[in-house]
């Protein structure tokens, strides 16, 4: 089973800043297979990006994802109020199909 | 637009089963899949077993293979989620959730609002 680690655990910063996300995968990952989702309290996860770094729908340009191997990473150029949240990794494609990482908290400093 | 509509809470005793249901409406029932994810409080999402609404070909995780079941009923554009033998450890809150292919495409564009089904005695 592929597990995906990110880090920080919890991120701390100001509107306006750039917050970088990461996630490592215990393994090597077909690139395609790499999606991140952003989750609000009491709400359904959203889909951002998949195959690494293709935003999904909607998605506005401030958000990008890249990486590829084990690590990857999404940036959020400059964040809105809105984005605090917290993010989970996902990839998709080997046995079990679906993991999920355990989330970055990006809480408002 | 796309709609995931899902039954709602459940509380079950220990060792009783939970049947799910989600309707969806706003594309072709048909020509897309699902996935149903679990959330436990403070947790990560976790992925429980995915079905080819075509075919209704399924594949489970293999932490919840044995226990679960997933079924679907085109004439109402309904897909469910079943899982027995529950224990505390079962609480969460369940979610379908559509994948943009027919085949296992593994990424979810939409999502249910979510049933939460408690276990407890």
């Amino acid at each position: 089973e592929i597990v995906l680690t990110q880090s920080p655990g919890t991120l701390s910063l100001s509107p306006g800043e750039r917050a970088t996300l990461s996630c490592r995968a215990s393994q090597s990952i077909d690139s395609s297979y790499l999606a991140w989702y952003q989750q609000n309290p009491g709400q359904a996860p959203r889909l951002l990006i998949s195959g690494a770094s293709n935003r999904a729908t909607g998605i506005p340009d401030r958000f990008s994802g890249s990486g590829s191997g084990t690590d990857f990473t999404l940036t959020i150029s400059r964040l809105e109020p809105e984005d605090f949240a917290v993010y989970y990794c996902q990839q998709y494609g080997s046995s079990p199909p679906v993991t999920f990482g355990q989330g970055t908290r990006l809480e408002i400093k | 637009q796309v709609q995931l509509v899902q039954s709602g809470a459940e509380v079950k005793k220990p060792g009783a089963s939970v049947k799910v249901s989600c309707k969806a409406s706003g594309y072709t029932f048909t020509g897309y899949s699902i996935h149903w994810v679990r959330q436990a409080p403070g947790q990560r999402p976790e992925w429980m077993g995915w079905i080819n609404i075509g075919s209704s070909h399924t594949i489970y995780s293999h932490k919840f293979q044995g226990r679960v079941s997933i079924t679907r009923d085109t004439s109402a554009s309904t897909a469910y989620l079943e899982l027995s033998s529950l224990r505390s450890e079962d609480t969460a809150v369940y979610y379908c959730a559509r994948d943009p292919l027919l085949t296992f495409g593994g990424i979810i564009v939409d999502w249910g609002q979510g049933t939460l089904v408690t276990v407890s005695s």
